[in-house]
């Protein structure tokens, strides 16, 4: 069946970059998301990418995706403390239906 | 607009109790879905309505959980009876455009003793 892959943790220092990254399966999916959860709160709509696009910059982040290879990542230029939290992947495999990866706990030490 | 709001934000109750929870989504989204966080199994979705209509109830772990959304502003989630394993946190999102742009609630921590 449909499944999205992360890694569960990723450690940077303030003011790198940080690169998560994500695996998924179903080739159909229209589009590709990147959702925020900080502690204590529900998830938050980061960004996303349509298939057809290989990437896309929203200030600081970047969104590459390698279609071929199912592989999407993201990267958090000069990041902040404030950029801690875990960080889902996700694929539209329906109208109603988003299969969100695990997450990826994102620490930032200063 | 106040974006989702779910009630209660915490619940703490013991095995066998019924446990209602409660989403009001953002006004004008068609689109409802109830998911279940724990560590274990990550984010599930539970099910999922458009206008008011369970579209997608595979999620729903077992005959002791039941979704209702009797208007476009109103829905509840509910376990009869509850079981430890339940415990988790619950969140309610809406969307205006189906699955993609979901916008979540702060979640509803159920702890079951």
């Amino acid at each position: 069946g449909e499944d999205v892959e992360q890694s569960l943790f990723l450690s940077v220092r303030e003011g790198d970059s940080s690169v998560i990254n994500c695996t998924y399966t179903d080739s159909s999916s229209t589009y590709l998301y990147w959702y925020k959860q900080e502690p204590g709160a529900g998830l938050q709509l980061l960004t996303y990418i349509f298939s057809n696009m290989d990437m896309k910059q929203d200030q600081r982040l970047t969104v590459l995706l390698n279609k071929k290879d199912k592989h999407l990542s993201l990267r958090i230029a000069d990041t902040q403390t404030g950029d801690s939290a875990i960080y889902f992947c996700a694929e539209s495999i329906s109208q109603g239906n988003l299969i969100f990866g695990k997450g990826t706990k994102l620490s930032v030490k200063p | 607009d106040a974006g989702v709001i779910q009630s209660p934000r915490h619940e703490v109750t013991e095995m066998g109790q019924e446990v209602t929870l409660r989403c009001k989504p953002i006004s004008g989204h068609d689109y409802l879905f109830w998911y279940r966080q724990t560590m274990m199994r990550g984010l599930e979705l539970l099910i999922y309505f458009n206008n008011n209509v369970p579209i997608d109830d595979s999620g729903m772990p077992e005959d002791r959980f039941s979704a209702k959304m009797p208007n476009a502003s109103f829905s509840t989630l509910k376990i009869q009876p509850s079981e430890p394993r339940d415990s988790a946190v619950y969140f309610c999102a809406s969307s205006l455009l189906g699955a993609g742009e979901q916008y979540f609630g702060p979640g509803t921590r159920l702890t079951v003793t």
